[in-house]
């Protein structure tokens, strides 16, 4: 059972490089979303998609762009990487569920480094 | 602004202990709360998932409970054993069709054999 999958599990970049986060899920979920997971502050939503084709902003979109062009990919940009970017960063997917109680299953991670 | 704050941040317990893991939160109109559990580096798997309708949740040896009117929710442990040893952290979803969680810095439990 693969669940989510997240690559690369690592990346060290400089400052003003761009690189792209694969986050794939085979569950079918229609919600796929991206956090950054930082000491003390918790995770903290980025970006997410309600479904193919569709993306919306989180509470930290800024540096950031995204795109879901299928269903079971959700795809995370940086556009020119700044050492504030430094961090770990988790994806995670959901069904769709009218009374919004459906748990949501997550990556093991990306940890990106910049330098 | 919700606002999720988890006490303590660290705790030590000997094996066989039952605990209580805190979770409280600012504003009380919440969907629902998730509780999770974090292994060093692993991503968050989903322990117990309260809506905002019930007062508690069970899995195991493990129970949630939820008062919304005070913010507050509580993990419990019973039994603890050194493989219970990870990090903890509750989420709250602040509204229907919204997806939007707000987590808690979670608390990290050591549970010594």
């Amino acid at each position: 059972n693969a669940g989510v999958t997240q690559t690369p599990k690592f990346r060290v970049l400089k400052t003003g490089q761009s690189m792209t986060l694969l986050c794939a899920q085979d569950m079918n979920h229609e919600y796929m979303y991206w956090y950054r997971q930082d000491p003390g502050m918790g995770l903290r939503l980025i970006h997410y998609s309600v479904g193919e084709g569709t993306t919306a902003k989180g509470e930290v979109p800024d540096g950031y762009n995204v795109s879901r062009l299928k269903k079971q990919n959700f795809l995370l940009g940086l556009e020119s990487a700044a050492p504030s970017q430094t961090s770990v960063y988790f994806c995670a997917s959901s069904y769709w569920d009218r009374l919004s109680n459906q748990p949501q299953h997550f990556g093991d991670g990306t940890r990106l480094s910049i330098l | 602004k919700q606002e999720v704050t988890q006490i303590p941040a660290a705790l030590s317990v000997p094996e066989g202990e039952n605990l209580v893991l805190n979770c409280s939160f600012t504003d009380s109109a919440i969907y629902n709360l998730q509780w999770f559990r974090q292994d060093p580096g692993k991503g968050l798997t989903s322990l117990l998932l309260i809506q905002s309708s019930q007062r508690e949740q069970t899995s195991g040896r493990l129970n949630a409970s939820l008062d919304k009117s005070s913010g507050r929710s509580t993990l419990y442990i019973a039994a603890s054993q050194p493989g219970d040893s990870a990090t903890y952290l509750c989420a709250v979803l602040r509204g229907s069709g919204t997806y939007k969680y707000i987590f808690g810095t979670g608390t990290r439990l050591k549970v010594l054999a």
